[in-house]
């Protein structure tokens, strides 16, 4: 079963424009990481925030993370047509050894 | 540093048959863990072994098997192979599997049954 949901299923837009995917989860959870996928490739790790950090930095993406909410958002700045993907949150449950749940995705395509 | 590679990246078998898809993790990283992509069911979590042991399984059918080896590389395997198993096969790897460790995958490993 798949613990996290993201919002939007699908985003389209313009190069230069920023990207905002939302990620909602069910349980506590010690880490959660977002990770991007091109078409039939594998996963490649973008951030990962800590439960105890709210926010977090990397180039272009800003991370956030509200346990409260049970929520998170990844913010792509200035986006790019290489940056047309798929961006899965993935979280991992307590004591799960690395057992990572992953939302359904966000379909971002970025046009020139 | 080379990344998750995994072996074959496509292969096609027929229903019954049974397959063994190949990991080699990250130098260093004793944790291997794999999953099954599909349209229909996203991206589900197979098992995690560190150090030969296993200590998590999903939820998918005793057809489904996993080993890994004292180099840290791992296999899977599945057998009587049915329609509904064609699907991306990803290996992950990561240090341990404490707090804070990142996940890194490997390209996967195409799984068609016809």
């Amino acid at each position: 079963s798949q613990q996290g949901e993201e919002d939007p299923q699908a985003l389209s837009i313009q190069e230069g424009e920023n990207a905002t995917m939302n990620c909602s989860y069910k349980t506590s959870i010690n880490n959660l990481q977002w990770y991007r996928q091109n078409s039939g490739r594998g996963l490649v790790h973008l951030i990962l925030i800590r439960s105890n950090e709210r926010e977090k930095h990397s180039g272009r993406l800003r991370v956030t993370l509200d346990t409260s909410k049970k929520s998170s958002s990844l913010l792509i700045t200035a986006s790019r047509a290489a940056d047309t993907a798929s961006y899965f949150c993935a979280t991992d449950e307590a004591g799960g050894y690395n057992k990572l749940i992953f939302g359904a995705g966000t379909r971002l395509a970025v046009h020139p | 540093k080379a990344g998750v590679t995994q072996t074959p990246r496509y292969l096609i078998k027929t229903r019954g048959q049974q397959v063994t898809l190949s990991c080699s993790p990250i130098s260093g990283h004793r944790s291997v863990s794999w999953y099954q992509q599909t349209p229909g069911q996203g991206l589900q979590f197979l098992f995690e072994y560190f150090s030969e042991t296993q200590r998590n399984k999903g939820n998918f059918p005793g057809r489904f098997s996993g080993r890994q080896f004292s180099n840290s590389r791992s296999e899977m395997n599945v057998s009587t192979l049915e329609l509904g198993d064609s699907a991306l096969y990803l290996c992950a790897s990561s240090l341990s599997g404490t707090i804070g460790n990142t996940i890194y995958f490997g390209e996967g490993s195409w799984l068609t049954v016809v």
